[in-house]
């Protein structure tokens, strides 16, 4: 079965703390892994998308990161607006995209 | 003009009503999808429209019923919910469908049923 997982299930950091998100997925076929920032109470925000293994994509204190089995997205410095749930979704062909259960970053000042 | 709209952001209903649910994208994309999301659980996808057509029913229980009456507009009408029912149901939308472009996701509806 297609499946998602991502770790830790929520991660505590102090401001400046850099640390790593994990995404690992077994889908058949892959098409595409993404990330969304999602805040209490609103939708999902997308971050990247990352299309083959190797490939690295930046954005401010983020950088996510892809191999054939997994993806990271690396938070360097994290401020405390950093706070939020990271999503992982994996795309295959014909299909909507198959998200993870989401780690749930708290940066404390 | 935010690109996907959902309206109302926060909805109660008894187990009795009959509600809609709103989501307009202003992105000019081709497919359309309801999602639902609950706590400790990944987003779970309901529905798919493609230009309008249904293509992807996930096995959603007959309680909800979608409408795309054009690529812009989705509704999911809501009747005699279970308490179980409460989640936020998000709209997105994607230039095209299947699993090789990004979505774009709506603030969400907020539903609570008593």
């Amino acid at each position: 079965e297609d499946q998602v997982t991502q770790s830790p299930e929520a991660l505590r950091l102090q401001e400046g703390e850099s640390s790593s998100l994990n995404c690992s997925y077994t889908v058949s076929g892959l098409r595409g892994l993404f990330w969304y920032r999602q805040d209490p109470g609103k939708g999902p925000e997308f971050l990247f998308t990352l299309y083959s293994a190797g490939e690295e994509k930046e954005k401010e204190r983020l950088k996510a990161t892809l191999t054939k089995k997994e993806s990271f997205l690396h938070i360097t410095a994290p401020k405390p607006e950093d706070s939020a749930t990271y999503l992982c979704a994996v795309g295959q062909a014909g299909t909507a995209l198959i998200f993870g259960k989401g780690t749930t970053l708290s940066v404390s000042s | 003009e935010t690109g996907v709209t959902q309206t109302p952001r926060h909805l109660v209903m008894g187990m009795t009503n009959k509600k809609s649910l709103k989501c307009e994208q202003h992105l000019g994309h081709n497919a359309m999808y309801w999602y639902k999301q609950s706590a400790k659980k990944p987003l779970e996808l309901m529905f798919v429209y493609n230009f309008k057509e249904q293509t992807e029913n996930n096995s959603v229980p007959s309680r909800f019923s979608p409408e795309c009456p054009n690529s812009s507009h989705l509704f999911l009408h809501l009747h005699t919910l279970q308490p179980e029912d409460s989640a936020l149901y998000l709209c997105a939308s994607s230039r095209n469908p299947g699993g090789g472009g990004e979505l774009f996701f709506g603030e969400g509806s907020r539903l609570t049923v008593l």
